[in-house]
C-alpha cells in the first residue's frame, strides 16, 4: 500500500533555530501533499497544502514566512520552521495521496515531534 | 462553533466489549467521512471512509453517517487491547481538504 515517510520523527532545537522535516511518498507520486500541525488533546489543522512544482497554499493564521515549504519533486515535500520559537513545539504530520489507488488514498506520516527549547 | 465537535474521552472499556465513537457537524456540506485511528507519537492511519451517507463494514469496524442528524459512529466489536488507540473523525467537502474532531482516547482493558 502507499507510504508516506516522514523525517526526523522528533526533533529538539534551540530557540531562534530552523528545522526542516521532511515527507516523501516511497511508492506512488504525489502533486499535492498536506501539512497539519497538532497540539496536545487538540485537533490536526491544516497549515498548508503543498502543490508539486508550484507556491504552497497556506491556511488562514499561518505565516508563510516562518514554515517555508518546498515541494520540488513528486515524491519530496519540506516544511522548514524557520527561527523557531517554544509556541511551535508540536506535532507535524504530513500527507499525500496516491488518488484512490489505496482505500481513498490519504496516506499520513507517522509525524515529526518538534520539541523547541 | 467548530466545524466538527468529538468527546475526546477517555473511554475505557473491558475486553469484548462494543465501543461506539460519535462526531457531530455543523456544515450540511460535508460528503466524504473518515475514522482515523492513531497510536500514541505516531500519525493517523485510515480505518473507514463513507462517502455521503449510509453504513460501512469493515471486519469488526461498522461506520454509520447519518447526514440528516449531521452525526456519523464508528462501532467497534469484540473490542481488543490492540484497539486501544485515539481515535479521529475527519470530513470534507471535497475530498482534499479535511477538518478533523479533537479525536476520542479509547482504552481497551484485557
Amino acid at each position: 500500500g502507499a507510504v508516506v515517510s516522514q523525517h526526523p520523527s522528533w526533533v529538539i532545537c534551540k530557540s531562534g533555530t530552523s528545522v526542516k522535516i521532511e515527507c516523501r511518498s516511497l511508492d506512488f507520486q504525489a502533486t499535492t501533499m498536506f501539512w497539519y500541525r497538532q497540539f496536545p488533546k487538540q485537533s490536526l489543522m491544516l497549515m498548508a497544502t503543498s502543490n508539486e512544482g508550484s507556491k504552497a497554499t497556506y491556511e488562514q493564521g499561518v505565516e508563510k514566512d516562518k514554515f517555508l515549504i518546498n515541494h520540488a519533486s513528486l515524491t519530496l515535500s519540506t516544511l522548514t520552521v524557520t527561527s523557531a520559537h517554544p509556541e511551535d513545539s508540536s506535532f507535524y504530520i504530513c500527507s499525500a495521496s496516491d488518488h484512490g489507488a489505496t482505500n481513498y488514498g490519504y496516506t499520513f506520516g507517522s509525524g515529526t515531534r518538534l520539541t523547541v527549547v | 462553533q467548530k466545524e466538527v465537535e468529538q468527546d475526546p474521552g477517555p473511554l475505557s472499556v473491558p475486553e469484548g466489549a462494543i465501543v461506539s465513537l460519535n462526531c457531530t457537524y455543523s456544515n450540511s456540506a460535508f460528503q466524504y467521512f473518515m475514522w482515523y485511528r492513531q497510536y500514541s507519537r505516531k500519525g493517523p492511519e485510515l480505518l473507514m471512509y463513507t462517502y455521503s451517507s449510509g453504513n460501512k463494514e469493515d471486519g469488526r469496524f461498522t461506520a454509520q453517517v447519518d447526514k440528516s442528524s449531521k452525526y456519523i459512529s464508528l462501532f467497534i466489536r469484540d473490542s481488543q487491547p490492540s484497539d486501544s488507540a485515539t481515535y479521529l473523525c475527519a470530513m470534507s467537502y471535497t475530498g482534499n481538504q479535511f477538518y478533523f474532531g479533537t479525536g476520542t482516547s479509547l482504552t481497551v482493558i484485557p
